[in-house]
């Protein structure tokens, strides 16, 4: 079975920073893109970033850019995201997504559960 | 960014019931678009795709139409597990932006 483990995340001061981890199973992580997509307490779904599967291209949100650093490990079958400058505004469960397969993606089709990040003094 | 506006956001219905929710683009997507559901404390579940492809495992009463720039998702009879947020979510351009979600309640 296709699974997405997250680790990672927590407490953390503003201007700290964390990493946050999203390790695949049942499948070939190295043929797929990855995503990262947060929602802030009570709010909706905001897209922040996404790598290509084999991390040549990355994208990110304004709202994180050059705060925020995606990467991958084909061969230990993870995806990170490397937080920075964090501050209250980053609070929130942070989930990664596959990319659905192909050439184009249409859609996410597998997520992992999601790992909170507060950031608080 | 694309934007995407929902609606209703929010929206009461009875077990049993039809119910529809609209998706606009601030641009044409084409046939980029796809539906979660989001029950509380879960991560999104994919229910469609490319507008109206059924995800694998997804009930049948789920369905989706459109193209451009409106799009719409439909339950053609509400069950209980059916009662959650929904999302659409556009595929078409970097960020790939959601809508502000549908709460759906029961009545």
């Amino acid at each position: 079975d296709v699974q997405l483990v997250e680790s990672g995340g927590g407490l953390v001061q503003p201007g700290g920073s964390l990493r946050l981890a999203c390790e695949g199973s049942g499948f070939s992580l190295s043929n797929f893109g990855f995503h990262w997509v947060r929602q802030a307490p009570g709010k909706g779904l905001q897209y922040i970033s996404a790598i290509s599967n084999d991390g040549a291209y990355t994208y990110y949100a304004d709202s994180v850019k050059g705060r925020f650093t995606i990467s991958r490990d084909n061969s230990k079958n993870t995806v990170y995201l490397q937080m920075a400058s964090l501050t209250i505004d980053d609070t929130a469960v942070y989930y990664c997504a596959r990319g659905s397969a192909g050439s184009v993606v249409t859609s996410f089709d597998y997520w992992g559960q999601g790992r909170l990040v507060t950031v608080s003094s | 960014d694309v934007q995407l506006t929902q609606s209703p956001s929010f929206l009461s219905a009875s077990i049993g019931d039809r119910v529809t929710i609209t998706c606009r683009a601030s641009q044409d997507i084409r046939r980029y678009l796809a539906w979660y559901q989001q029950i509380p404390g879960k991560a999104p579940k994919l229910l469609i795709y490319t507008a109206s492809t059924l995800q694998s495992g997804v009930p049948s009463r789920f369905s989706g139409s459109g193209s451009g720039t409106e799009f719409t998702l439909t339950i053609s009879s509400l069950q209980p597990e059916d009662f959650a947020t929904y999302y659409c979510q556009q595929l078409h351009t970097y960020p790939y932006t959601f809508g502000q979600g549908t709460k759906l309640e029961i009545k």
